[in-house]
């Protein structure tokens, strides 16, 4: 089945400690992003990667880190986890490389807190 | 700044009944618009697309209409289900530059309630 997994779905932490977000994609996608969402704000790109170890800051960048090792799997790395990170983040991905003329496949969401 | 946005926050109908969502946005160099929805505890799926050179897309029970002169967007669902009720986003998709990758933005999202 075509799809996007994301692990884990929750996650409950503390502040500074390192966590990791995997995020795999199984249909040969050549884009593929991180969003957050908000109550109110709705999704706010991250960070976005066009291509195995091609990345590009997002809308909301700062606190995040990724990596594009394999053209399926986009981690989303936190080195220092504050409070106001505390969100629901999805991943997603499209075929093409621009991300932009075809539709992103969204996976089931991350939902994490930070005490 | 750049924005897409939307005019209701939650939308209530009787089942059966059709169902207009909509929404605006500020950036006339967007070229492709995108509706999705989001059922609870999942993540946003794909509904339908319109193109800016296209004033008006059909799917199956959905319709979406595209304004640029007012830069407007609406969603028409028909015959409203029960499975119909979601929060429903629209986005934009813009190119950063020629070439270059686009970006998704999306607005602060509908909730659609459909009543029994």
């Amino acid at each position: 089945e075509a799809q996007v997994t994301q692990n884990p779905r929750y996650l409950i932490t503390v502040t500074g400690k390192k966590l990791t977000v995997t995020c795999s994609q199984n249909m040969n996608h050549e884009y593929m992003s991180w969003y957050r969402q908000d109550p109110g704000l709705g999704l706010r790109q991250i960070y976005y990667s066009m291509n195995v170890e091609v990345t590009d800051k997002g809308d909301v960048p700062e606190g995040y880190k990724v990596s594009r090792k394999e053209k399926r799997n986009f981690p989303l790395i936190l080195e220092s986890p504050s409070p106001n990170q505390t969100s629901l983040y999805f991943c997603a991905s499209s075929l093409l490389a621009s991300g932009g003329t075809d539709t992103q496949y969204f996976g089931p969401g991350t939902r994490l807190t930070v005490l | 700044g750049e924005s897409v946005g939307l005019h209701l926050p939650t939308l209530s109908v009787q089942e059966g009944d059709n169902s207009i969502i909509n929404c605006a946005y500020s950036n006339s160099a967007s070229d492709y618009f995108i509706w999705y929805k989001q059922e609870s505890g999942k993540g946003p799926q794909f509904i339908i697309d319109i193109r800016s050179n296209m004033d008006k897309r059909q799917g199956q029970r959905v319709t979406v209409l595209l304004n640029k002169t007012v830069k407007h967007l609406s969603l028409q669902i028909a015959a409203t289900q029960p499975g119909d009720s979601a929060v429903y986003f629209c986005a934009e998709n813009i190119a950063f530059s020629s070439g270059s990758a686009r970006q998704l933005t999306f607005g602060s999202g509908t909730q659609l309630t459909v009543l029994p």
